[in-house]
């Protein structure tokens, strides 16, 4: 398997413009989760899906954050407009749910966002 | 504050050496995992342990968990240059939410 997958791997961005974050999770995994990396507030978890419905999106910053998962094997995380201050790393994370805890997480290699 | 905070913030050591990091929580929480994230790189899981485990091992990682003091440590024996990294503690609070420390950054020197 490739791991999970995450497109683009840099993106440099006008402030105002929108963005389109994507990630192919791995096959057969049932959780995806999107977190945002800055140095001033560390790994923040975004949102995550069991079975492709989304479970919590209190992390979500506002609603400008939007994130999608039409299927077991694509999820976007959607910026519109978009601000400088939400330049960071964004990571996608796929796991295989097992009752009601978290189990290990695979992680994609991230997006590195650029908003000018 | 955070759910987990890792302890140093950063540490460094010599080839060989032993490396110790801790990280402490404030609820209660179903397991304890602990991750690696090489610079500019996605994170990296390295060991799970569940609250009804005391210590758990693999290869030359040594996890602890004591819930009564709502911490655990992460030990890494023998180091190498390799093993330099950030390392985070996260935890699983049932299912209600994950939460990852801040890391500690580790430098081992050759």
């Amino acid at each position: 398997d490739a791991g999970v997958i995450q497109s683009p791997r840099h993106e440099v961005t006008e402030m105002g413009q929108e963005v389109t974050l994507r990630c192919k999770p791995i096959s057969g995994h049932n959780s995806l989760f999107w977190y945002r990396q800055t140095m001033m507030r560390g790994l923040e978890l975004l949102i995550y899906f069991n079975n492709n419905v989304p479970i919590d999106d209190s992390g979500m910053p506002e609603d400008r954050f939007s994130a999608k998962m039409p299927n077991a094997s694509f999820s976007t995380l959607k910026i519109q407009p978009s601000e400088p201050r939400d330049s960071a790393v964004y990571f996608c994370a796929s796991s295989l749910l097992g009752g009601s805890s978290y189990n290990e997480q695979f992680f994609g290699p991230g997006t590195r966002l650029t908003v000018l | 504050s955070q759910q987990g905070e890792e302890d140093p913030q950063a540490l460094s050591i010599q080839e060989g050496e032993n490396a110790t990091m801790n990280c402490s929580y404030k609820t209660s929480i179903n397991n304890l995992q602990w991750y690696r994230q090489n610079s500019g790189r996605g994170l990296v899981h390295l060991i799970l342990i569940r609250s009804n485990e005391r210590e758990k091992h693999s290869g030359r990682l040594r996890v602890t968990l004591d819930t009564s003091k709502k911490s655990s440590s992460l030990l890494i024996t023998a180091s190498r240059a390799a093993d330099t990294a950030s390392y985070f503690c996260a935890t699983d609070n049932y299912g209600q939410n994950f939460v990852f420390g801040p890391g500690t950054r580790l430098s081992v020197l050759p």
